[in-house]
């Protein structure tokens, strides 16, 4: 079965600090990934997606990047944190060709920037 | 470019009892899904209905139904026989047709309090 893991669980960040969230997936192969952000009392935004290595599309300008390195892992990143970037990172994945395109979602990790 | 409004901030039912959270999208593309996701207080996301847009069958998972209209843009989710653990945050969510890869547009979100 397929399992998608997010790491840290929370971090507490200064402001001007760099990021660096881990997302992977097992137990599946070439899966589309996102990246979502939930700010305090929003919905989820859709800040990357990835369709295989080395392949990343932003979906809102900011001061994050997202990487893949390898086709089962994808990384958020900052190099200087902003105190707007605190909020609740979820990572997804979904299969590259499901009918039902559902997605999948990680625990979250949870950034507080002070 | 599509939107998705949740109306109602936060919702409450007794035990037992059924309740409607209301959905609106806004999109000009013929072919779509939609979804109802689920996020309790543990914060992971669990889908809890989904809905292709070209089946006018409304979509059923056991105490969960939709209420589907297409040409109104509005994808209601009806929970019936409320129980407590189905205090959460329910998001709905539009996913476009795109090329290789496919796009979810969330909602804000409706705070589920489910009393005893």
């Amino acid at each position: 079965s397929q399992t998608i893991h997010q790491w840290p669980a929370t971090l507490v960040q200064p402001v001007g600090s760099p990021l660096s969230l881990e997302c992977t997936v097992e137990g599946t192969s070439n899966p589309n990934l996102y990246w979502y952000r939930q700010a305090a009392g929003r919905g989820l935004q859709l800040l990357f997606y990835s369709v295989g290595i080395g392949q990343i599309s932003s979906e809102v300008p900011q001061n994050l990047s997202a990487s893949r390195p390898q086709d089962r892992q994808f990384i958020l990143s900052s190099k200087k944190l902003l105190l707007s970037d605190s909020g609740f990172y979820l990572c997804a994945w979904s299969p590259l060709a499901d009918s039902y395109n559902e997605q999948f979602f990680g625990p979250g990790t949870r950034l507080t920037v002070l | 470019a599509q939107t998705v409004t949740q109306s109602q901030p936060e919702m409450s039912v007794q035990e037992a009892e059924t309740v409607t959270l209301s959905c609106t999208y806004d999109t000009s593309e013929n072919n779509y899904y939609l979804f109802w996701y689920k996020q309790p207080p543990s914060r992971q996301m669990i889908l809890v209905i989904r809905q292709e847009a070209y089946k006018q069958q409304n979509a059923t998972e056991n105490r969960f139904s939709v209420n589907f209209q297409k040409a109104a843009k509005s994808f209601s989710l009806k929970i019936s026989d409320s129980q407590l653990g189905d205090t959460a945050m329910y998001f709905c969510a539009f996913m476009s047709f795109g090329y290789n890869t496919d796009k979810l547009i969330f909602g804000t979100g409706t705070r589920l309090q489910v009393f005893p």
